[in-house]
């Protein structure tokens, strides 16, 4: 069966640092990957997805960046975090060409202080 | 532009009643609608799931509508229990695009009240 990790669970950090969120999938091959935040007390934002390694397409424009350097990994990255940053990052995967099968990981949750 | 909307941000239900959570959609191309359901500092998971070919699907105490020609559908939760409790997401897909994500709402916190 198929599993999905991220690490750190949590992390603080201060303003101006740098970020760094892994994900992996187990299980499977050549699965669409996605990050998502959700900032308190709103819903899910979309922020970066990817059909294959070195393939990533961003959603909004901002401070953060993505990259697939294998298969079943996926790095969400900052060079200086932003206050707004904080929030709750989610990884989810989904089987190729079938975006509709979505799972999500457990998330991080991230505070910029 | 929201191409998936869920109007109510809250809804409160006294415990063994029916919880009714609403989406609507814009987008004509989306034939397949799903719902998940969020605890606090967890991943959403998936909870059920509806074709375009289809009007009702349920399973177990939960079972979602569609009416295509409004572009509405809901989530009914019948009886609500305590563990019911947390947010409701509504996504929406139009397969043939194959890899383009799914389009979600802002959600709806239930509260199940016992």
């Amino acid at each position: 069966s198929q599993t999905i990790h991220q690490w750190p669970a949590t992390l603080v950090q201060p303003v101006g640092s740098p970020l760094s969120l892994e994900c992996t999938v187990e299980g499977t091959s050549n699965p669409n990957l996605y990050w998502y935040r959700q900032a308190a007390g709103r819903g899910l934002q979309l922020l970066f997805y990817s059909v294959g390694i070195g393939q990533i397409s961003s959603e909004v424009p901002q401070n953060l960046s993505a990259s697939r350097p294998q298969d079943r990994q996926f790095i969400l990255s900052s060079k200086k975090l932003l206050l707004s940053d904080s929030g709750f990052y989610l990884c989810a995967w989904s089987p190729a060409n079938r975006a509709y099968e979505q799972y999500f990981g457990p998330g991080t949750r991230l505070t910029v202080t | 532009d929201q191409q998936v909307k869920q109007n109510s941000p809250s809804l409160s239900v006294q415990e063994g009643r029916i919880s009714i959570l609403n989406c609507d959609y814009t987008n004509s191309m989306f034939d397949y609608f799903l719902w998940y359901k969020k605890y606090p500092a967890e991943g959403p998971t998936f909870l059920i799931s509806i074709s375009s070919i289809k009007d009702k699907n349920e399973d177990g105490r939960f079972t979602v509508f569609l009416n295509k020609s409004a572009k509405h559908l809901s989530l009914h939760i019948v009886p609500s229990q305590p563990g019911d409790s947390a947010v409701y997401f509504c996504a929406a897909s139009a397969r043939v695009s194959g890899n383009t994500p799914l389009v979600f709402g802002k959600g709806t916190r239930l509260s199940v009240i016992a």
